[in-house]
């Protein structure tokens, strides 16, 4: 059974600061990988997607890689700002029914 | 576009009523999805649906029904509503899950006491 896991639950940096955001997954047949962004009390929004044969995807200040022989993803943030603090989670598609699995998310705090 | 919107935003049931979540999506997307985050956990899919006429069950469908009459709508009934189906419901929605990303409602906040 695939499992999703973010590890730390919670970080806190100051501004300016680059960071780095990590995902997990226990089994490497992935079709693709996503990076969501979560507001409090709000919807998820996709930031990143990345197939499972490419090893990064860019968008701004936000890049995101993908290992799949080790089961690891990042999610680099250049340049941290207070407007990036969010819970952020990753999901992987492992072809089954068309669901994807979810981490339990970072929440992130971005100190001014 | 309005994307994928979620009615209503927030309810509050007492044990053993019924309600029906609306979710509709204006993007004619085929694949549909209602998610429950509860507190400091992930979301854990319910129920899914690839196309109207179809639907599947998720991780945690126990409690739960839904229908796909239509493309645009995926409506989730809730029947003999439990204190544990207190949570945040999420509808999302895509076009093919193997190359498109996710599109997220904004969400319905349930109380069960």
């Amino acid at each position: 059974k695939q499992e999703v896991t973010q590890i730390p639950a919670a970080l806190s940096v100051p501004e300016g600061e680059n960071l780095v955001l990590n995902c997990s997954f226990t089994d490497s047949a992935i079709y693709n990988l996503q990076w969501f962004r979560q507001d409090p009390g709000k919807g998820l929004t996709s930031l990143l997607l990345i197939q499972s044969s490419q090893r990064e995807q860019t968008s701004g200040r936000l890049n995101a890689s993908l290992d799949k022989s080790s089961g690891r993803s990042t999610l680099y943030i250049a340049a941290s700002q207070p407007g990036d603090s969010a819970t952020y989670l990753c999901a992987v598609f492992d072809g089954m029914g068309g669901k994807l699995i979810f981490g339990q998310g970072t929440e992130l705090s971005v100190k001014p | 576009n309005a994307g994928v919107t979620q009615t209503p935003k927030f309810r509050i049931l007492k044990i053993g009523q019924s309600m029906t979540l609306q979710c509709t999506q204006d993007m004619n997307h085929n694949y549909m999805y209602w998610y429950r985050q509860d507190p400091g956990m992930g979301l854990k899919l319910i129920y899914y649906s690839v196309g109207a006429g179809i639907t599947d069950k998720g991780e945690v469908p126990n409690g739960y029904n839904v229908s796909r009459s239509t493309t645009e709508d995926f409506p989730l009934r809730l029947e003999l509503a439990a204190p544990s189906q207190t949570s945040v419901y999420f509808c999302a929605s895509n076009p093919s899950p193997s190359n498109e990303k996710l599109f997220f409602g904004s969400g319905t906040q349930l109380s069960v006491l």
